[in-house]
């Protein structure tokens, strides 16, 4: 079953605006960890942000923030400031443990949002 | 973070053929995984390289189509054995650093495979 849902194939947004990427995980085991990643068209993976599933506040790396529902099961990626580079597709992971150790490594991805920021 | 490089960057093969993908890391690290992706399609785990002993395979890949050797904590090669144009994907190796907790999986610049 799918772990990770994103529900935007697309989108597209005036640059200098904020963005919001949607992602729902599904798991039963109290401590996850969270990942958005971000793929230019040059292919490579750029990590950008992570969440806990015990941290209490939401993280917050320069111009991007995690909207974190740990109820409604949810980890929002939000951009404030768009700018023309930040155009690429962006994918949210989970790892089934806050703790990365042996084991349990495995990152499982969403299928992508593919943003294009509009000059 | 860690400096992952992987060679070559790119490549096109002929079906039947077999390409081996390099992925070095500036700095000791415990664990190295490959990933593949499809045309479109998000990342899935291949398996994880490990130093010193067989690679753990995730279900779907077999170590026959996808050998892996990590003879040291800086690099790992993945092979991609006999292949057919439906191998055609981005091939990615990504390592955890050593230590922390709640550490993140940092990515290379990935292999862009064509098969013909």
């Amino acid at each position: 079953a799918q772990k990770i849902t994103q529900t935007q194939p697309g989108m597209f947004v005036q640059e200098k605006e904020a963005v919001t990427l949607d992602c729902t995980y599904d798991t039963s085991d109290p401590s996850y960890g969270l990942f958005w990643y971000k793929q230019p068209s040059s292919g490579e993976m750029i990590f950008l942000i992570y969440q806990g599933s015990y941290d209490q506040q939401n993280a917050t790396e320069g111009r991007y923030s995690l909207n974190f529902q740990k109820a409604r099961k949810s980890a929002n990626l939000v951009i404030s400031a768009s700018q023309l580079g930040d155009s690429a597709m962006y994918f949210c992971a989970m790892r089934d443990s806050v703790w990365s150790n042996f084991g349990n490594e495995k990152l499982t991805f969403g299928t992508g949002t593919r943003l294009t920021i509009i000059p | 973070s860690a400096v992952i490089s992987q060679k070559p960057s790119r490549d096109i093969c002929q079906r039947g053929t077999s390409l081996t993908i390099q992925c070095q890391v500036d700095s000791q690290v415990t664990m190295m995984f490959w990933y593949r992706q499809q045309p479109g399609q998000s990342l899935t785990l291949i398996a994880t390289a490990n130093q010193g002993s067989e690679a753990t395979y995730e279900s779907g890949f077999v170590i026959d189509k996808f050998p892996i050797s990590r003879p040291n904590l800086t690099f790992s090669t993945l092979t991609v054995s006999n292949m057919s144009p439906e191998d055609s994907s981005i091939y990615l190796c990504s390592v955890k650093a050593h230590g922390r907790a709640e550490e993140t999986q940092y990515f290379g610049p990935g292999t862009r495979l064509l098969v013909l």
